[in-house]
């Protein structure tokens, strides 16, 4: 059973440009919104995130963008720079409301290859 | 950086053969999280562990096991290593069930089962 759905699968822009990348979930009992940063060869890295009672939050170039109701929530990338060039993950964490051992743990989108030409 | 170290950080192994992953940490942050990522599937949990001595199952626990005997190290051990398990595996680890929750990763183990 597929928890989490990120969307598109890869990206390409150009420099400059504004990335999007969409994440819809089932599960209600997540509490906790984050995006990961993958660079090749590397591990992932926390980029930003989102708590529930927020619908936008703004971190420099990158925004994220909470729907609870749709049960979506988005990752934008102003001014897209070849350096954003990485695999991004959304992995929302299961709260209290999960119980037993899913508490406190990511469940991890498939991921979004973005590209960004010069 | 963490502070979290992977080892070995690419290991070629035959079908059938114990393999052992080790991660350590210097930050003594209590969570630890055994990752593989496959294309197409991002990152699914393995095992992880929120104190010494205290572990539990994710959500593809088939076929490996994981011990924590010091806050700093978790290995993972794959028992009878098979083909599917060829993949790149990622410790991570979390200071607590505190704000920020965020989880530090490893560099990660490339693994190739042949």
């Amino acid at each position: 059973q597929q928890q989490v759905k990120q969307s598109p699968q890869s990206l390409i822009v150009q420099k400059g440009g504004i990335s999007i990348i969409n994440c819809a979930y089932e599960n209600t009992a997540f509490d906790y919104f984050p995006w990961y940063q993958q660079f090749p060869g590397k591990g992932p890295a926390l980029l930003i995130a989102i708590r529930p009672d927020v619908s936008e939050k703004k971190e420099g170039r990158f925004t994220i963008s909470f729907n609870k109701s749709a049960k979506q929530f988005s990752l934008h990338i102003m001014d897209s720079q070849p350096g954003d060039s990485a695999t991004y993950f959304c992995a929302p964490r299961e709260g209290a409301r999960a119980g037993g051992t899913s508490y406190g743990k990511l469940t991890f989108g498939q991921g979004t290859i973005l590209t960004v030409h010069p | 950086d963490a502070g979290i170290t992977q080892s070995p950080r690419h290991k070629v192994t035959e079908t059938g053969t114990p393999v052992t992953l080790r991660c350590h940490q210097t930050e003594n942050h209590r969570y630890m999280y055994w990752y593989r990522q496959d294309p197409g599937h991002g990152l699914r949990l393995i095992h992880y562990s929120y104190g010494v001595k205290d572990t539990d199952k994710g959500e593809v626990s088939d076929g490996y096991s994981v011990s924590r005997s010091k806050t700093e190290d978790f290995l993972l051990t794959l028992e009878s290593a098979t083909s599917s398990q060829t993949s790149v595996y990622f410790c991570a680890t979390q200071r607590g069930e505190v704000n920020p929750y965020e989880q530090y990763f490893g560099p990660g183990t490339r693994l190739t089962v042949t």
